[in-house]
């Protein structure tokens, strides 16, 4: 079945520093979203794309979606300790959503 | 709008019991999926339902069962648990027809301990 790879895993920053999160799939996807979940809480939607090569950005941070939509970057610009928390991406195929597993970020202050 | 909501919020459990999770989606939203969040496997889809009907299933064992009624409400049973049960249950709602490949909104879960 499908599956959706995310690196890395933990990624430790200093604040002011810029993070990166990628993730590759099996398969082509129909679009790709991105969720953050903090600490002791529950994901929350941030963005969807679903166009090849589709670039959008909020504030600090910058996804982007593959040319054969089988992978996707969330880049953070700067980080702040308000952007702790695992950072999901999930691909869409086949009216169904698969997690990758999340990177986990912290920012030390 | 109000949220999604799961209750309970905690449940300790031993083996062998039997269990059910409520989850009321956002209003207007029909579709509702189930996942199950362990530190180890992250998040995984337990199956979604769509107008009282189960859309689509994970990889789960029977154990894991579920339902959905007329007002979009959905319930799910976990029989005979296991240890391994023990997880974090997110619920998601979805308000377009395509369901589980949509954005979901996710509820705050519920934390089941299996003792």
């Amino acid at each position: 079945g499908q599956q959706v790879m995310q690196i890395p895993q933990y990624q430790h920053v200093q604040e002011g520093e810029d993070f990166t999160t990628y993730c590759n799939s099996s398969t082509t996807l129909s679009n790709i979203q991105w969720y953050k979940q903090r600490p002791g809480g529950h994901p929350v939607f941030l963005i969807q794309l679903v166009k090849s090569g589709e670039v959008k950005k909020q504030k600090r941070l910058t996804f982007q979606f593959g040319e054969a939509k089988k992978n996707s970057s969330l880049h953070i610009t700067a980080t702040q300790t308000t952007d702790v928390g695992t950072y999901f991406c999930a691909g869409g195929s086949n009216y169904k959503l698969t997690f990758g597993k999340g990177t986990l970020l912290t920012v030390n202050p | 709008k109000a949220g999604v909501t799961q209750t309970p919020r905690y449940l300790i459990k031993t083996r062998g019991q039997q269990v059910t999770l409520s989850c009321s989606p956002i209003s207007g939203h029909r579709s509702v999926s189930w996942y199950q969040q362990t530190p180890g496997q992250g998040l995984q889809f337990l199956f979604e339902y769509f107008s009282e009907t189960q859309r689509n299933k994970g990889n789960f064992p029977g154990r894991f069962s579920g339902r959905q009624f007329s007002n979009s409400r959905s319930e799910m049973n976990v029989s005979t648990l296991e240890l391994g049960d023990s997880a974090l249950y997110l619920c998601a709602s979805s308000p377009r027809e395509r369901g589980s490949a949509d954005t979901q909104y996710f509820g705050p879960g519920t934390r089941l301990t299996v003792l």
